[in-house]
């Protein structure tokens, strides 16, 4: 999950499981989510959106799963790999701010052990 | 090779000095972003321009001034106002609530 500060949470998995990241909310009004993932020295790739009227959507090895009822979202990778050692942080948007601002949150680093 | 290109990809600034981060994006998208990234942090935003010749602070504007002359382009200055620059700053540029990003840029203070 997310928090405040320095230190960020980390999640460890072995290569070949399943990971499942998470992400509180802070604006039950938010209608749109993005899940980013950022290597160490790049700048944040977009991974997977969804909008508010969805529950679930899958891409390519990932599915993002929202539960407005809990202002909670989370991420799930299939077959982990090495390569999706990186930090992972979701991004809300509230429909009612201008220009479309997209507020962020601190972010979990993903290790995944070979 | 269409994106989003940050130059340089570290830029060192003494102290007194402006410096200048350039992001350019052939995206043909009308909104461009700066942000600002510390370790273990989120992005907070700097500035914003939604369309050409226009732009609003964010939420950390203070030490920092953009121009948006063109679609393409979206630089930022870190003035000598800004006392504790060192960081990694991100452009992005959005078609409708979507962000899209650059590589970034890190600035270190001699």
């Amino acid at each position: 999950g997310e928090s405040v500060g320095l230190h960020l949470p980390t999640l460890s998995v072995q290569e070949g499981d399943n990971s499942i990241i998470n992400c509180a909310y802070s604006n039950s009004a938010s209608d749109y989510f993005i899940w980013y993932k950022q290597e160490s020295g790049k700048g944040p790739q977009f991974i997977i959106d969804i909008r508010s009227n969805m529950d679930k959507r899958q891409g390519q090895r990932v599915t993002v799963l929202l539960n407005k009822t809990v202002k909670h979202l989370s991420l799930q990778i299939a077959a982990t790999q090495p390569g999706d050692s990186a930090v992972y942080f979701c991004a809300e948007n509230f429909s009612y701010n201008q220009g479309g601002k997209l507020i962020f949150g601190q972010g979990t680093e993903l290790s995944v052990k070979p | 090779d269409g994106g989003i290109t940050q130059s340089p990809k570290y830029l060192f600034r003494k102290e007194g000095q402006n410096v200048t981060l350039s992001c350019e994006q052939n995206l043909n998208h009308d909104a461009m972003y700066w942000y600002r990234q510390d370790p273990g942090q989120g992005l907070r935003l700097i500035y914003y321009s939604q369309i050409v010749n226009d732009f609003q602070k964010g939420d950390i504007a203070e030490g920092y001034s953009v121009s948006r002359e063109k679609k393409e382009s979206f630089p930022l200055t870190v003035t000598s106002a800004q006392k504790n620059p060192t960081a990694f700053y991100l452009c992005a540029s959005g078609f409708e609530e979507t962000q899209y990003f650059g590589p970034g840029t890190r600035l270190l203070v001699l």
